[in-house]
């Protein structure tokens, strides 16, 4: 049973903080990760993918990957309270699998003024 | 605009009616999937197609069925042999050989 975990929260940050949003998965043939954030009563949009270890970095974003410790993040920087949302971590094996990700069941963000 | 669209956005049912869900897209994807999402809780897939005339059930698909007769299209019926189908439905696509799913809006069905 593939398994992706995410605290439920809810995070609280003041505005203009770092959030860090992590992510554990039980895989370890796991190839894709991805960070999607879904607004109340909205469907999820994709944030930001990444496929290799390290980190990969678009505007306030930054998605961290290190396979060896089976753990994906995403650091959020400058926090604004239109980040608050909840963030779903997905994780796939990619190429040769089912190309279906498994979806944790999402962190609650909260940005405060 | 290329995109997902479903409708309707908000649908209630009575109990022992089958109801469908429209998904339409024109990314010019060829898989198409449908999840379920209750409050609190993660996407639970319930049906895919990766091509058409063809689709599979996913971990949930008892009480759903589906038809992919065009590649734009994937409806979704919520027959009346589902016990719980409150919920929100959303339905998303991505390019064959690829992973990255992009979702539609979303139908929130309630049934009365």
């Amino acid at each position: 049973q593939k398994e992706v975990e995410q605290n439920s929260g809810p995070l609280s940050v003041p505005e203009g903080a770092i959030a860090s949003l992590n992510c554990t998965y039980s895989d370890r043939g796991s190839q894709s990760f991805f960070w999607y954030r879904q607004y109340s009563g909205k469907s999820p949009e994709l944030i930001m993918f990444i496929y290799s270890n390290g980190d990969k970095e678009d505007g306030r974003f930054t998605a961290q990957l290190n396979k060896a410790s089976q753990y994906v993040s995403l650091l959020i920087r400058d926090s604004q309270p239109s980040d608050s949302a909840t963030y779903l971590c997905a994780v796939n094996r990619g190429q040769g699998g089912s190309y279906i990700p498994t979806f944790g069941r999402g962190t609650s963000l909260i940005v405060h003024p | 605009d290329g995109g997902i669209t479903q409708s309707p956005k908000y649908l209630f049912r009575k109990e022992g009616q089958n109801v469908t869900l429209s998904c339409e897209q024109n990314l010019n994807h060829d898989a198409m999937y449908w999840y379920r999402q209750d409050p609190g809780q993660g996407l639970r897939l319930i049906y895919y197609s990766q091509i058409v005339n063809d689709f599979q059930k996913g971990d949930i698909a008892e009480g759903y069925s589906v038809s992919r007769e065009k590649k734009e299209s994937f409806p979704l019926t919520v027959t009346s042999a589902q016990k719980n189908p409150t919920a929100f439905y959303l339905c998303a696509s991505s390019k064959t050989g690829t992973d990255t799913q992009y979702f539609g809006p979303g139908t929130r069905l309630t049934v009365l």
